[in-house]
C-alpha cells in the first residue's frame, strides 16, 4: 500500500528558506504512470496547489508562488523534495505532499498526513 | 482561467441524502474533476474521479453510499444514508494545462 511522509522542520523565521520531503514507501517514484505534487493548507482555510514533479525531474508551479519554489526529486531515495524561500507568516500552513495519477483529469489520488510549518522568529 | 466554486456549507441529517455541487468555470464545462474529503483534524482522502458525462470512479474502500453526477458545468457528490463520520470538508479538483485547482470546499454538518 503506497504510504508518503513529510519531514522536515516544524518552525522556519521569517525571510528563511523552507525545506520538506516526501518519503514514498510501497510504490516507485519512478513509475511512468505518475506525477508528484505538494498542497498546502493555511489554518482555518482551504488547499491550495504548490507544484509537482515527474520522476524525470520537470516540474509545474503555482504562478503565485513560481518565483520562490523548487521542487525536486531523489529516484534513489524515492522521495521528492520542496522548497519555499523567503517565507512569511503567511507561510504558515499544513504541508501536504501527494501522488498524481494521469487518467484524463491529472488527480491527487493518495496523499501523506500532513506537516505542519510555522513561520515565526 | 479556470475555476472551482463551490457553496462554503451544507448540512443534512443523519441517515439522510446530501448533494454538493462544484461548479467548473466558463469555458471548461467538459473537464473532469476529483471529490476529496476532509476528516476534521486530518489530511484530505480521494473519494472519486468524475467525468463530464457523469461515470466515475472511486478510491479504493470508499463506500457505496458516495457517488457522482454531472451536468453540464457542474458536478455533484451525492452521500446518502448520511453517517457522522461524513462531517467533513469536501473539496473538488480539476487539471488544466500545468495548472491544479482547487474548490473552496464545502464543509458539511450532519445534523
Amino acid at each position: 500500500q503506497l504510504q508518503l511522509q513529510e519531514s522536515g522542520p516544524g518552525l522556519v523565521k521569517p525571510s528563511e528558506t523552507l525545506s520538506l520531503t516526501c518519503t514514498v514507501s510501497g510504490g516507485s517514484i519512478s513509475s511512468s504512470s505518475y506525477y508528484w505534487g505538494w498542497i498546502r493548507q493555511p489554518p482555518g482555510k482551504g488547499l491550495e496547489w504548490i507544484g509537482t514533479i515527474y520522476y524525470s525531474g520537470s516540474t509545474y508551479y503555482n504562478p503565485s508562488l513560481r518565483s520562490r519554489v523548487t521542487i525536486s526529486v531523489d529516484r534513489w531515495k524515492n522521495q521528492f523534495s520542496l522548497k519555499l524561500t523567503s517565507v512569511t507568516a503567511a507561510d504558515t500552513a499544513v504541508y501536504y505532499c501527494a501522488r498524481v495519477a494521469v487518467a484524463g483529469v491529472w488527480y491527487f489520488d493518495s496523499w501523506g498526513q500532513g506537516t505542519l510549518v510555522t513561520v515565526s522568529s | 482561467q479556470l475555476v472551482l466554486t463551490q457553496s462554503p456549507s451544507a448540512s443534512a441529517s443523519l441517515g439522510a441524502s446530501v448533494k454538493l455541487t462544484c461548479t467548473l468555470s466558463s469555458g471548461h464545462s467538459s473537464y473532469a474533476i476529483a471529490w476529496h474529503q476532509q476528516q476534521p483534524e486530518k489530511g484530505p482522502q480521494y473519494l472519486m474521479k468524475l467525468n463530464s458525462d457523469g461515470s466515475h470512479s472511486k478510491g479504493d474502500g470508499i463506500p457505496d453510499r458516495f457517488s457522482g453526477s454531472s451536468s453540464g458545468a457542474e458536478r455533484y457528490l451525492t452521500i446518502s444514508s448520511l453517517q457522522s463520520e461524513d462531517e467533513a470538508d469536501y473539496y473538488c479538483q480539476t487539471w488544466g494545462t500545468g495548472i491544479w485547482v482547487f474548490g473552496g470546499g464545502t464543509k458539511l454538518t450532519v445534523l
